[in-house]
């Protein structure tokens, strides 16, 4: 059974703090690492995409992936109380065109003023 | 704006009274899934469709259809909803690069289903 885990939270940060959000995942064939936002009552938003072991930055995120460790992380600097939210860490598994995303339950958010 | 459109956005049911959500994409995206997400979970992954194949989950109820007349539309039909079956509706789309399927999703607002 693949699995992909993350702490349910919720993880409580400052306003101005950097929030570290962690993932594991169990699937070593696995490619593409996902992070989506999910607001209370909304669809999934994505965040950032990353392949490669290293790390990705897209403005105030950063995602970072190492293959080894089965271990991918995202890092929110400069928290603003806008960034309180789920997030969903998703891999991929499965051969060709018949890949699909794991999803795990996510990580809450809340970024205090 | 390409987009994923989902319709309705709030869709109430009576016990065993068939439903059917629909899902439109300006993106022209080859790919289309469907997921249901219930409270504090994870989405979970229905079915979803490769150009016209269809690719249906393992566990996935035969009380759940999904129908893709074309490119742009996709269809999820509950033939009998459940009391269970209450959850918000997701429908996803995805797009092929050189022949392969691009893992990045993007999602339409969802559709809240509600059985009284």
């Amino acid at each position: 059974q693949k699995e992909v885990e993350q702490n349910s939270g919720p993880l409580s940060v400052p306003e101005g703090a950097i929030a570290s959000l962690n993932c594991t995942y169990s699937d070593r064939g696995s490619q593409s690492f996902f992070w989506y936002r999910q607001y209370s009552g909304k669809s999934p938003e994505l965040i950032m995409f990353i392949y490669s072991n290293g790390d990705k930055e897209d403005g105030r995120f950063t995602a970072q992936l190492n293959k080894a460790s089965q271990y991918v992380s995202l890092l929110i600097r400069d928290s603003q109380p806008s960034d309180s939210a789920t997030y969903l860490c998703a891999v991929t598994t499965g051969p060709g065109n018949n890949r699909k995303l794991i999803w795990g339950l996510g990580t809450s958010l809340a970024v205090n003023p | 704006d390409a987009m994923v459109i989902q319709n309705p956005r709030y869709q109430v049911t009576q016990f065993g009274k068939p439903v059917t959500l629909s899902c439109s994409q300006t993106l022209n995206h080859n790919v289309m899934y469907w997921y249901q997400q219930k409270s504090s979970q994870a989405p979970k992954l229905l079915f979803h469709y490769y150009d016209k194949d269809f690719n249906n989950e393992a566990d996935t109820p035969d009380n759940f259809q999904s129908r893709r007349p074309n490119t742009s539309f996709c269809f999820l039909d509950i033939r009998s909803p459940g009391l269970g079956d209450a959850a918000m509706y997701l429908c996803a789309t995805s797009r092929t690069l050189q022949g392969a399927v691009s893992d990045t999703q993007y999602f339409g607002p969802g559709t809240r289903l509600t059985v009284l």
